[in-house]
């Protein structure tokens, strides 16, 4: 069974960094697509970042430069470092699995970062 | 970037009607070599992850119920609720995975 995990969410000062953790279980990271996704309280979806399963990888012009997307291939998980936070970075933060050419089909339940000092 | 606009942002309809739920792309999202657009349909009920409904515009994720039905080419789709349950009422989103992987901004649709 497919399941993603994240953790590392919680409350942090502008400025201040975070590492979210998005642990897989049911399928190898580093052959598919993973994505981030925030969504704001009571606001959308939006995208934040792309770790492709060649390594490469891809950021909304909003984290660029302060957000970093990475896998470790022996613990089977994906990580967002989020450095320089903003207090308009508050926000859950989904992984997701995408299967080329098909979207997003599994999801994490997410996981609350706060920016406020 | 290809920018997502859905409408409306909110719908109301009664139980056993039909729901229509339009997005439009900036830019086209088909990709010629295979002539699939790349372009989902996802719900989010309160609380939960997005689930994928539709992708390629048109094919239905394994088990989704098959009064929910997607449409459109290029740069125009609909998504399309034959029958409204009271278990569809969710935030529907649209996302466009041609280039990254942008969102709509969600139609919520509620029970008249």
């Amino acid at each position: 069974e497919v399941q993603l995990v994240e953790s590392g969410g919680g409350f942090v000062q502008p400025g201040g960094s975070l590492r979210l953790s998005c642990a897989a279980s049911g399928f190898t990271v580093s052959r598919y697509y993973m994505i981030w996704v925030r969504q704001a309280p009571g606001k959308g979806l939006e995208w934040v970042s792309v770790l492709y399963g060649g390594g490469s990888t891809n950021y909304a012009d909003s984290v660029k430069g302060r957000f970093t997307i990475s896998r470790d291939k022996s613990k089977n998980t994906l990580y967002l470092q989020m450095n320089s936070l903003r207090a308009e970075d508050t926000a859950v933060y989904y992984c997701a699995r995408v299967q080329q050419d098909l979207g997003a089909d599994y999801w994490g339940q997410g996981t609350l970062v706060t920016v406020s000092s | 970037d290809i920018v997502m606009t859905q409408s409306p942002e909110s719908l109301a309809v009664s139980l056993g009607e039909r729901a229509t739920i339009k997005c439009k792309s900036s830019q086209s999202v088909l990709y010629r070599s295979n002539n699939k657009n790349y372009l989902g349909w996802y719900q989010q009920k309160p609380g939960q992850p997005p689930k994928l409904l539709i992708y390629w515009a048109s094919t239905r994720e394994s088990g989704v119920p098959d009064r929910f039905s997607g449409s459109g080419s290029g740069t125009d789709f609909t998504l399309t609720i034959s029958s409204l349950q009271a278990e569809d009422v969710a935030v529907y989103y649209c996302q466009q995975y041609f280039s990254m992987y942008t969102f709509g901004q969600g139609t919520k649709l509620e029970i008249k």
